[in-house]
Parts: C-alpha cells; structure tokens; sequence
C-alpha cells in the first residue's frame, strides 16, 4: 500500500539559515510526488511535483526537492528561509492507476527572525 | 478568478443537524474531490469523482452524501452531524490520474457542538 511520512512533526529555523523538510514515501512503482504548503487558515498551495526525469525539480517560492529512489525520499530544500516561509508543509504521492493523492502526517515549519 | 471556490469558510452546527458544503472548480477539470483534514492537520481522501460519476468512496459513513451536478460542481451534504464530523473539508479537482496536481479549495471549518 502506498504511505508516506514525514518524520519531523515541528521544525524551528531562523529566519535566512538552510532549511530541509523530510519526506519518504513506500509505493511499489513509480511514485508521482508533490509538495503543497497550507498557510494558516488557507488552503494547499502546490510547491513542487516530481513525475519523471530530472530528480532535481523546482518549484515555486525559492523550494527544490529532489527525488532520492534508493532511499525512497523526497526532501524539500530551501537555502534561505524567510518569515513568510512558517507555514504546514505536506508531502504527497499519487499514482498512475488512482485518482487519490495520499498524504504525510505534515510538518510545522516556524520561522524565527 | 478563484479556482476551486468552496462555501462555506466557517460552518458552526448543532449535533443532528444536515448541512451542506458547496464547491466549484472553474478550470475545466473532469475530476473533484473531498479531503477531510482533522485537528491533527492529518489530510485523507472522503471522495472522488469523474464527469459526475463517484470514483472514489474511502469507507466514509453514509451520512455523507456527495453530489455533483456537474463536472464543475460536487457538494458534500452530511446528515445527522455528530461531534466527530468536526474537521476542515478541503475541496480539490483535477484532471484524472495521480500524475496531476490537485488545486485545492480554502477549506470549510466544520464545528459541531
């Protein structure tokens, strides 16, 4: 069955330091693989998707991910992080045969200044 | 403009209550969803459907009823609310297959008391 988790639940940065949001999914094929972010009270942006090629992608707001499948990862990177950035970050797999995307448990980004 | 719009952002009932929660989506999508986020942030799948037709039922009571009219339009009407119906409702589309981003809508806050 496919799961993903996301093994951080909370996250505290200063605001300009590197940031890395863990994600590793379990899917027997190929996995398609996003990010979305849900701001306070809002709801989920998508930051980035990976379905084939490139394992380096970017996205939208300085974010890259890259797709590691021999550690079945997809990290979400960010050089520096701004204040704006403090948001509920969601890693997400989807598949060629459903129509569902299953969900990580989350992880809470705070941003210090 | 909005994309996928969903009314309404807060909802506050009363237990045994029917209520209903409204969704469209203006970009032309074939597939519409129901998430259900709960106090944990933790994101799951309710339904799926495709030009009118449910795809997708992830084992949700009965007393939640989904109905599109359209391909542009899938409401969730909920029956006899129970204090564990509280969570927030995430509407999505997109077009079909797991490869596809899903836009999401704000999101309804659901409070049964």
């Amino acid at each position: 069955a496919q799961s993903v988790t996301q093994p951080d639940i909370h996250i505290t940065v200063s605001e300009g330091a590197s940031l890395e949001l863990r994600c590793n999914y379990s899917y027997g094929a190929t996995p398609y693989l996003f990010w979305y972010v849900q701001s306070p009270g809002q709801g989920l942006q998508l930051l980035l998707k990976y379905f084939s090629g490139d394992t380096l992608v970017q996205g939208i707001k300085g974010f890259e991910a890259e797709f590691k499948r021999s550690q079945s990862s997809f990290n979400l990177r960010k050089p520096s992080v701004h204040w704006s950035d403090a948001a509920e970050y969601f890693c997400a797999v989807g598949a060629l045969d459903t129509d569902k995307l299953i969900f990580g448990t989350g992880t809470r980004l705070q941003v210090f200044p | 403009d909005t994309a996928v719009s969903q009314t309404p952002k807060y909802l506050v009932t009363q237990m045994g209550n029917d209520k209903s929660i409204k969704c469209e989506q203006n970009l032309g999508h074939d597939t519409m969803y129901w998430y259900k986020q709960d106090s944990k942030k933790f994101l799951k799948i309710m339904f799926s459907y495709n030009n009118k037709e449910l795809i997708i039922n992830e084992t949700v009571p009965n007393r939640f009823s989904p109905k599109s009219p359209d391909k542009a339009h899938l409401n969730l009407h909920i029956n006899s609310l129970e204090l564990g119906d509280s969570a927030v409702y995430f509407c999505a589309s997109s077009h079909r297959g797991g490869e596809i981003e899903a836009f999401f809508g704000q999101g309804t806050r659901l409070t049964v008391v």
